[in-house]
């Protein structure tokens, strides 16, 4: 069952510059797509989401875009700090499942100094 | 802030034992839920529960599962007679809205190994 996607298993990126972390879905149901950040021995805990109605959501130096025709949604954070480093995990819900999330395989991000 | 809390935080034992995960969700919550998380594998939904019944679960979720909510502020998973493919990292989450997925608050998880 590969209903939420994340290709890339790591990312490495310099503090300051741009992280992008990518994520593609094949259920046409998903209205609501969220990333989650898990730093080890933690769970998993909300960073941003948004709203199929929405291409866009912002918050801080967190920016989510949705593109629904690709059925793909991006993280971008800028600028990229060390204590960014973590694992992200691109997560989607569909109103009629409630809050049941179908989860990605999760992205490393390492962000070095 | 207050916080899912989830005991213990490692669990290991034999196949075919009984074993007992304990969480404690964010009080004021009405709907919990338990996921679980195989090495190198995606996070998986198990079950979801309100009201003192299950609302939804899985296929992973079979007989050998089971929740309960035994007072006012635990929530356990119980799986009856483990197997090597349950060992998993099972986190526990709490919410207090129905279909707001980011009011979702996850605990530490459980690391359970099955020998």
């Amino acid at each position: 069952d590969q209903q939420v996607k994340q290709n890339s298993p790591s990312l490495s990126v310099q503090e300051g510059r741009i992280s992008i972390l990518n994520c593609d879905y094949t259920n046409s149901m998903f209205d609501y797509f969220l990333w989650y950040k898990k730093y080890p021995a933690e769970g998993p805990t909300f960073l941003i989401s948004i709203s199929s109605i929405k291409d866009k959501n912002e918050d801080g130096r967190f920016t989510v875009f949705l593109n629904k025709s690709a059925k793909h949604l991006s993280l971008h954070i800028v600028p990229s700090q060390p204590g960014d480093s973590a694992v992200y995990f691109c997560a989607a819900s569909a109103m009629s499942a409630g809050n049941k999330l179908v989860f990605g395989a999760g992205t490393i991000l390492r962000v070095k100094s | 802030e207050p916080e899912v809390t989830q005991t213990p935080s490692h669990q290991v034992t034999q196949m075919g034992q009984e074993v007992i995960l304990r969480c404690v969700p964010i009080s004021n919550h009405l709907y919990f839920y338990w996921y679980r998380q195989i090495l190198g594998q995606k996070v998986e939904f198990l079950v979801s529960f309100y009201n003192n019944e299950i609302s939804e679960k899985s296929e992973i979720f079979d007989d050998q599962f089971s929740v309960e909510r035994p007072d006012g502020s635990n929530f356990t998973l119980k799986i009856r007679s483990t197997k090597l493919e349950d060992s998993a990292m099972y986190f526990c989450a709490s919410s207090n809205l129905a279909f707001r997925s980011e009011k979702l608050f996850f605990g530490s998880g459980t690391q359970l190994s099955v020998l």
